[in-house]
């Protein structure tokens, strides 16, 4: 089943740790996005990518930086993690034109607590 | 750029009602996609409904229909008999028909109370 997944769910980390967000697609899209959304549930989109070896930075300035190597992967890294990092990440994918390939499909979300 | 704006931070329905909610949105696009997305208390955000801006045709998805106001730069999501299950967390967005990233409201919490 094509789907999108984001690993971990849940992740407690200590100040000044490295850590990585895992997102996955399966359904070959081309476009695939890094939200962040806030305690008051705004979503504010700190880095997309159009395809291989494309990424650029979203609306919200965020210390993390994202690669894309794979068209299937997207992970998300924290150098060094800070407790202002504390959020839920969403990651997201859509193919690339046409009416029907629009929609945007979200994964589950990993929810980081940096103490 | 592009700006959506969802007034309504929280709104609460008795089950089997109908309750609307509001969004407006700033672009001077002629072309694009409006989207209702729905988040479900600890859950995956799913598409609700969406509406191509070509269309005079509001859309509709079962219980969920919009009222599409092109003019006013208005789309609004009407929810008829609602379910305990309605339940979430309701985002408004906004594409380019290019089909650029999405561009999302503040989002409107949304009670449906037994």
């Amino acid at each position: 089943e094509a789907d999108i997944y984001q690993t971990p769910r849940y992740l407690v980390i200590g100040t000044g740790k490295k850590i990585t967000l895992e997102c996955s697609q399966t359904m070959g899209h081309d476009k695939m996005y890094w939200y962040q959304q806030d305690p008051g549930m705004e979503l504010h989109l700190i880095h997309y990518s159009y395809g291989v070896n494309s990424t650029e930075k979203g609306d919200l300035s965020s210390e993390s930086t994202v690669s894309r190597i794979r068209t299937e992967h997207f992970p998300l890294t924290l150098e060094s993690a800070r407790p202002s990092h504390t959020s839920q990440y969403l990651c997201a994918s859509s193919a690339y034109e046409g009416v029907e390939n629009t929609e945007a499909f979200f994964g589950q979300g990993t929810r980081l607590t940096v103490v | 750029a592009q700006t959506v704006t969802q007034s309504q931070p929280e709104m609460s329905v008795q089950e089997a009602e109908t309750v609307t909610l509001s969004c407006t949105y700033d672009t001077s696009e002629n072309n694009y996609y409006l989207f209702w997305y729905k988040q479900p208390p600890s859950r995956q955000m799913i598409l609700v409904i969406r509406q191509e801006a070509y269309k005079q045709q509001n859309a509709t998805e079962n219980r969920f229909s919009v009222n599409f106001q092109k003019a006013a730069k208005s789309f609004s999501l009407k929810i008829s008999d609602s379910q305990l299950g309605d339940t979430a967390m309701y985002f408004c967005a906004f594409t380019m028909w290019t089909g650029n990233m999405l561009t999302f409201g503040g989002g409107t919490r949304l009670m449906v109370k037994p």
